[in-house]
């Protein structure tokens, strides 16, 4: 079946940096996109990145752009969020989620259980 | 970017009672529209897709419906299990958004 482990979260001073993982097992990985959503405690969710099925193509939403990267590793089956110059207002619970799609956005079908980031001094 | 408008932004509703949600875009986005079901604790579940169409596994009372910018989302008959927060959200284009949920408790 398909799953998605998310790890790498923690607490981290503002400023720094922190790097989220995403594995997936139970698919092909290298057919799919994959995204970063992330939901702010007690808020909705919020749409961070995208990546296409090969790395090609990706997307940020502007509250994240340049100061976050989205890669993959198609060989370990595994996608990363690099998260740069973190601020206070990122703290959130960040999903990776699956794209029913490879090259293109659609239904997020299969998602992680998420991974907390805090954002505190 | 296109905004997604969820109303009522929380509902209280008995057993076996039809529950409808509504979501409406800031621009027409065809039938590029998807709705989420997440309970506390847990991730999103994806329920419709494509504005109508019944992801697999998900019970047949939930539905979906609209298309360019008015959608509906409906549960025929509510169950105690469907307590959580409903999301629609839009694909038509980069970057895409989310309602602001609807939170449905029972009465």
């Amino acid at each position: 079946q398909v799953q998605l482990v998310e790890s790498g979260g923690g607490v981290v001073q503002p400023g720094r940096s922190l790097r989220l993982s995403c594995a997936a097992s139970g698919f092909t990985f290298s057919s799919y996109g994959m995204h970063w959503v992330r939901q702010a405690p007690g808020k909705g969710l919020e749409w961070v990145t995208v990546i296409w099925y090969d790395g090609s193509n990706k997307y940020y939403a502007d509250s994240v752009k340049g100061r976050f990267t989205i890669s993959r590793d198609n060989s370990k089956n595994t996608v990363y969020l690099q998260m740069n110059s973190l601020r206070a207002e990122d703290t959130a619970v960040y999903y990776c989620a699956r794209d029913n799609l490879a090259a293109a956005i659609s239904n997020l079908d299969f998602w992680g259980q998420g991974t907390l980031v805090t954002v505190s001094s | 970017d296109i905004q997604m408008t969820q109303s009522p932004s929380s509902l209280s509703a008995s057993v076996g009672d039809r529950v409808t949600i509504t979501c409406q875009a800031s621009h027409d986005i065809s039938i590029f529209l998807n709705w989420y079901q997440q309970k506390p604790g847990e991730a999103p579940k994806l329920l419709i897709y494509a504005a109508s169409n019944l992801e697999t596994g998900v019970p047949s009372r939930f539905s979906g419906s609209g298309s360019g910018t008015d959608f509906t989302f409906t549960i025929s008959s509510l169950q105690p299990d469907d307590i959580a927060t409903y999301y629609c959200q839009h694909y038509d284009n980069v970057p895409i958004t989310f309602g602001q949920g609807t939170r449905l408790e029972i009465k």
